[in-house]
């Protein structure tokens, strides 16, 4: 099992421009989050879908940001346009139904100049 | 403000000490977990605490779950280098809306 999978590790970006950031959720987990990890705000809840269903996405912070799950095996979190303040940590975590744990991914570094 | 309280923020041990850390908070969790997060990863499960009162253990990591279910503490016997992180423990009112306190950054020197 390879766990899940974030692309890319590092992002860095010029403000105004569009990033994607990618995740590979671990095979049979139903449900993906995707949270933000900074040294101010530790890490928050952006979103999260069940079976690609976005079910909650009270945590992201603007209109900027956007979120799809397309298939079962794909999600991506879009910020457009970008901005210093979005410099963060991006993470993916899944569970399966009925498990409480989550399983992270490595995490994607974005760096906003 | 978070809604779990950690602390301390920081530790510096030396190998060989015991220690606690604590999470704590004035909301009732239905389930509660203890993560660590080593440089550029993502956080690992340790454990999942969900009865109050529940205590699991972890090789030389104690884990206590507080009788309301709003606390819980770590308690590491012996610590080693490899135990160096930060632990984040993390609660959920369902199991979908897991919120994370800010972490004690645990560094234990050889």
């Amino acid at each position: 099992d390879a766990g899940v999978i974030q692309s890319p590790r590092h992002e860095v970006t010029e403000m105004g421009q569009e990033v994607t950031l990618r995740c590979k959720p671990i095979s049979g987990h139903d449900y993906l989050f995707w949270y933000r990890q900074t040294m101010m705000r530790g890490l928050e809840l952006l979103i999260y879908f069940n079976n690609n269903v976005p079910i909650d996405d009270s945590g992201m912070p603007e209109d900027r940001f956007s979120a799809k799950m397309p298939n079962a095996s794909f999600s991506t979190l879009k910020i457009q346009p970008s901005e210093p303040r979005d410099s963060a940590v991006y993470f993916c975590a899944t569970r399966v139904s009925g498990a409480f744990g989550y399983t992270f991914g490595s995490g994607t570094r974005l760096t906003v100049v | 403000t978070q809604l779990l309280e950690q602390s301390p923020q920081f530790l510096s041990i030396q190998e060989g000490e015991n220690l606690t850390v604590y999470c704590n908070s004035s909301s009732v969790f239905s389930s509660l977990q203890w993560y660590r997060q080593e440089p550029g990863e993502g956080p690992v499960l340790l454990v999942t605490v969900v009865t109050g009162g529940e205590v699991k253990k972890l090789k030389r990591l104690t884990f206590q779950f507080g009788d309301a279910r709003k606390d819980s503490s770590l308690h590491i016997t012996a610590a080693q280098p490899g135990d160096t992180g930060l632990y984040l423990c993390a609660g959920a009112k369902d199991n979908n809306d897991m919120r994370f306190g800010a972490g004690t950054r645990l560094t234990v020197k050889p």
